[in-house]
C-alpha cells in the first residue's frame, strides 16, 4: 500500500509569491491534517480535513488555506509568502481522527 | 506556555541503556500520540493512546489519565533509535498540539 504522498518535496520562492503543497494520503484513508515545522516554533498545527470539509484549523493568518478534494487528496496553498513562512510542511493522513496518523515525507519550503 | 510538556530536551545514553521519555499534559485528552523523527524529516507514528499501555517490539509507552501524564521507554536501545521523539495531544476533536521533543543520542 503506497504511503502519504507529499509533492514537491522541495520548493524555493520569493517573497510576495504564493505557493501551493499537494498530499496524496493512504488509500482509504479520509482524514488529512497538515502542519508546519519550525527550528523556532516546532511543529504546529495548520489544518485538519475530513470528507471534503474543514474539522479543525490552527492559529495562523489567512494566507494559509487548504482544502480536500472528493478523491480525499488535500492541497494548502500561502498567499503573500514571507521569509518567516520559510519551513518543512507536513502532511498527515489517517482513517480518522481517531486513529493513527501516517505522515508524508514533507515539502520544505525556502522563501527567500 | 507549551500545554504539552517533554523531558528530557537532550538525552544521551549508551548502547543498551534503558531510556524514558516523559510527556505531561494540562487538560483531559482524547489520544496521546507518539511520535519519532529522524534526521531529514520523516515522522513515523510509533503509537497512539487513550489509556494504560502499548508495546511494539523494544517500545513501550504507558499513559496515566489521572496524572495527565505519559512515558516512552526503550529497552536495550541501539544507535539506530537516535532521533527525537515528539509528544502529541488531542483534547476531543480538537487540533493536535504537540510538545518541543526530545532529542535522543544513542552512543555505541
Amino acid at each position: 500500500k503506497a504511503g502519504v504522498t507529499q509533492t514537491p518535496r522541495y520548493l524555493i520562492k520569493t517573497r510576495g509569491q504564493q505557493v501551493t503543497l499537494s498530499c496524496s494520503p493512504i488509500s482509504g484513508h479520509r482524514s488529512v491534517s497538515w502542519y508546519q515545522q519550525t527550528p523556532g516554533q516546532g511543529l504546529q498545527f495548520l489544518f485538519e480535513y475530513f470528507s471534503e470539509t474543514q474539522r479543525n484549523k490552527g492559529n495562523f493568518p489567512g494566507r494559509f488555506s487548504g482544502r480536500q478534494f472528493s478523491n480525499s487528496r488535500s492541497e494548502m496553498n500561502v498567499s503573500t509568502l514571507e521569509l518567516g513562512d520559510s519551513a518543512l510542511y507536513l502532511c498527515a493522513s489517517s482513517l480518522a481522527d481517531s486513529r493513527a496518523l501516517h505522515f508524508g515525507n514533507g515539502t520544505r519550503l525556502t522563501v527567500t | 506556555k507549551n500545554e504539552v510538556e517533554q523531558s528530557p530536551q537532550n538525552l544521551t545514553a549508551q548502547e543498551g541503556e534503558f531510556i524514558t521519555i516523559n510527556c505531561s499534559y494540562s487538560v483531559g485528552i482524547s489520544a496521546l500520540h507518539w511520535l519519532q523523527q529522524h534526521p531529514g524529516g520523516g515522522i513515523v507514528s510509533l503509537f497512539m493512546l487513550s489509556s494504560g499501555k502499548k508495546k511494539h517490539g523494544r517500545l513501550i509507552a504507558t499513559i496515566n489519565i489521572q496524572e495527565k501524564h505519559s512515558s516512552l521507554h526503550i529497552t536495550a536501545s541501539h544507535p539506530r533509535d537516535s532521533a527525537v521523539y515528539i509528544c502529541a495531544v488531542r483534547v476531543g476533536n480538537e487540533k493536535l498540539t504537540f510538545g518541543t521533543g526530545t532529542r535522543l543520542t544513542i552512543i555505541p
